[in-house]
């Protein structure tokens, strides 16, 4: 079983348009991340979210808005497409939330997300 | 501020051959040090990391990775690199106080040449 899912794997659209991409953990973890990745490879957290309750929102655009129905899922949502977007985007999660003190902890990433904003 | 650094964007190296892949960090107190494996159109695989304790680690596929404070290094190696070890490795840090928050590499690209 995939541990931690996400969809779509590609996405394409044109500048301006609204987006989702989805993420899903069976770990029974309670935190988890959106990181994006550019073109050179640069990996920078976005967001995180522990038990549904944003902890780490980092310089992003108020166009991105993170949303987590339950401690499962973490979904994206992008407005406005620009073409600076294009992007990989991973989902990942961990046991423990970002200021938890836990020397095991480690986090487990998704497959990605490739947007290409035209 | 914290940051890790890996000077090397690319890394080539013949199969059979030893390979080193090099990371430096510079954050406060002693950071927990990871490295992580993409394939090509994958997502991050846990490799290994270092908590406490012997500085040598070892982890998946064969690697592993030396802790040297003075230095403030974690290079990444393998005695023997197989055509399969070519990916994209980042290392990455987690400053001790600021829990499970990491900070990645800009990423170094092996190439393992048959």
């Amino acid at each position: 079983d995939t541990a931690v899912s996400q969809t779509p794997k590609y996405l394409v659209t044109q500048m301006g348009n609204d987006k989702s991409i989805k993420c899903e953990q069976n770990l029974g973890h309670d935190t988890m991340y959106w990181y994006k990745q550019d073109s050179k490879k640069f990996l920078k957290i976005m967001f995180s979210y522990n038990n549904k309750e944003l902890i780490i929102n980092e310089t992003v655009p108020n166009r991105f808005s993170p949303k987590s129905p339950d401690k499962a899922h973490l979904n994206l949502h992008i407005n406005s497409l620009e073409l600076g977007d294009s992007a990989v985007y991973f989902c990942a999660s961990s046991s423990k939330p970002p200021f938890w003190d836990s020397s095991t902890d480690t986090q487990y990433f998704g497959p990605g997300t490739r947007l290409t904003v035209l | 501020a914290q940051s890790v650094a890996q000077p090397e964007d690319q890394v080539n190296v013949a199969e059979g051959n030893p390979l080193t892949v090099k990371c430096t960090y510079s954050v406060s107190g002693n950071p927990y040090l990871f490295w992580y494996v993409q394939y090509p159109n994958r997502g991050l695989q846990f490799l290994l990391k270092y908590i406490t304790g012997d500085n040598l680690v070892k982890g998946s596929y064969g690697f592993e990775a030396e802790f040297n404070k003075s230095q403030t290094s974690f290079h990444l190696k393998k005695p023997s690199a197989l055509v399969s070890d070519s990916a994209l490795y980042f290392c990455a840090v987690r400053p001790p106080e600021s829990g499970n928050q990491f900070y990645f590499g800009t990423g170094t690209s092996l190439t393992v040449i048959p």
